[in-house]
């Protein structure tokens, strides 16, 4: 789920299918996750956070997986609506000196088909 | 209803010129932030504050200021020393700096004349 240049990667699903979104992060210092959605001409929505201390986390329609061994991130959205079509991107945070940082993708443009 | 208000939404600047976005928040939020945002790319961190009269430069300061007078507003002013400004501004606050997720708001678009 990683972009490059001007492009952001694009996963096109049918109304009513399950989406899985994907985002390696940089750091293996990492301790704290985010998904969020942007839809056009708006601010970023929170949609889901993990702490590494967890693998697995659930929402309403939503379940956020953390794996630690290859660095890796997904988000998966079950039952997938109109109103999901949105660009997607995952943060993470990573200490720096005396303080955290948030660290954002660049995201992955969900199309969901009616 | 508790929220971000980033406003304007537009803005255009001209050449020398500076500008002030506002963003003011009603969440009782401590840290505040401003991020910049082109086509593409990830969000870049201009500058954040951590409480109320303190606030610290981030990856892309050159150009920007802020200030962080009240808890509830954190003015961001992109001065004419920002040769390329035409972007898409997000402000965010956040409870504190630990494991607690940023709000943002809804963005102010500038562009140049």
């Amino acid at each position: 789920g990683e972009s490059v240049g001007l492009h952001l990667p694009t996963l096109s699903v049918q109304e009513g299918d399950n989406s899985i979104i994907n985002c390696a992060y940089s750091n293996s210092a990492s301790d704290y996750f985010i998904w969020y959605k942007q839809e056009s001409g708006k601010g970023p929505q929170f949609i889901i956070d993990i702490r590494s201390n967890m693998d697995k986390r659930q929402g309403q329609r939503v379940t956020v997986l953390l794996n630690k061994t290859v660095k890796h991130l997904s988000l998966q959205i079950a039952a997938t609506q109109p109103g999901d079509s949105a660009v997607y991107f995952c943060a993470e945070k990573t200490p720096v000196g005396a303080t955290n940082k948030l660290i954002f993708g660049t995201g992955t443009l969900l199309a969901v088909q009616p | 209803d508790g929220g971000i208000t980033q406003s304007p939404k537009y803005l255009f600047r001209k050449e020398g010129q500076n500008v002030t976005l506002s963003c003011e928040q009603n969440l009782n939020h401590d840290a505040m932030y401003w991020y910049r945002q082109d086509p593409g790319q990830g969000l870049r961190l201009i500058y954040y504050s951590q409480i109320v009269n303190d606030f610290q430069k981030g990856d892309i300061a050159e150009g920007y200021s802020v200030s962080r007078e009240k808890k509830e507003s954190f003015p961001l002013t992109v001065t004419s020393a920002q040769k390329n400004p035409t972007a898409f501004y997000l402000c965010a606050s956040s409870v504190g700096t630990g494991s607690q997720p940023q709000h943002f708001g809804d963005g102010t678009r500038l562009s140049i004349l």
